[in-house]
């Protein structure tokens, strides 16, 4: 399994603001994802963060709300844009070496929205 | 599209005592993967166990099995000698294999009580 990290942990932040979350693992994976986790809910998948190339984003979810950048093969950040309190979450990345195998998480970055 | 319900929002149980979370799945898929993982208050998601579609045999992991029934597609999992670090929310998720992303249920409150 990797070893994965995540910046800031935590945050509380002002509305109309924007956050940017870094994704380190310790070793180069081929597959990384951003899940959204809302209040006493369960994971939903944001986007497939795609090296060298735009993000893959589910349906509900836009680049202009969440940029997505993945510049290597073990680094990526997630920008929650132009924040109101409905963002409030838990987002995890996760990362895995290819589509069939098991995903490993970050310890998530818990966001607060005033 | 896939989906997975989990039809316990809480469980308990007895520490040393057995416990078996349920999830139930639908797909069109004949290949694809399931996995339960533990997530503890300190939101970290952890793997528990993995199951492989083509494979008959349940996996194990030390004092936690799956009961895999394909046709009914069911995949329960099997807590035995429960301890009170077992305590957290329990998720179970598909992977198609193809896209390479979890679809998550709603989860399984467990409660260990000493």
């Amino acid at each position: 399994s990797a070893v994965i990290s995540q910046k800031p942990s935590r945050d509380i932040c002002q509305r109309g603001t924007s956050l940017t979350i870094q994704c380190q693992v310790d070793s180069q994976v081929t597959m990384m994802f951003w899940y959204r986790q809302q209040p006493g809910q369960s994971l939903t998948l944001i986007a497939t963060a795609n090296q060298g190339s735009e993000a893959t984003y589910e349906s509900g979810f836009v680049i202009d709300k969440f940029p997505i950048s993945r510049p290597n093969l073990t680094f990526s950040t997630l920008t929650v844009s132009n924040m109101s309190p409905e963002d409030s979450s838990i987002y995890l990345c996760s990362v895995t070496r290819d589509s069939t195998d098991t995903q490993y998480f970050g310890p998530g970055t818990r966001l607060t929205v005033l | 599209a896939q989906t997975v319900t989990q039809s316990q929002p809480e469980m308990s149980v007895q520490e040393a005592e057995t416990v078996t979370l349920s999830c139930t799945y639908d797909t069109s898929e004949s290949d694809y993967y399931l996995f339960w993982y533990k997530q503890p208050p300190s939101r970290q998601m952890i793997l528990v166990i993995r199951q492989e579609a083509y494979k008959q045999q349940n996996a194990t992991e030390n004092r936690f099995s799956v009961n895999f029934q394909k046709a009914a597609k069911s995949f329960s999992l099997k807590i035995s000698d429960s301890q009170l670090g077992d305590a957290a929310m329990y998720f179970c998720a598909y992977n198609g294999g193809s896209q390479g992303n979890l679809i998550f249920g709603k989860g399984t409150k467990l409660s260990v009580k000493p």
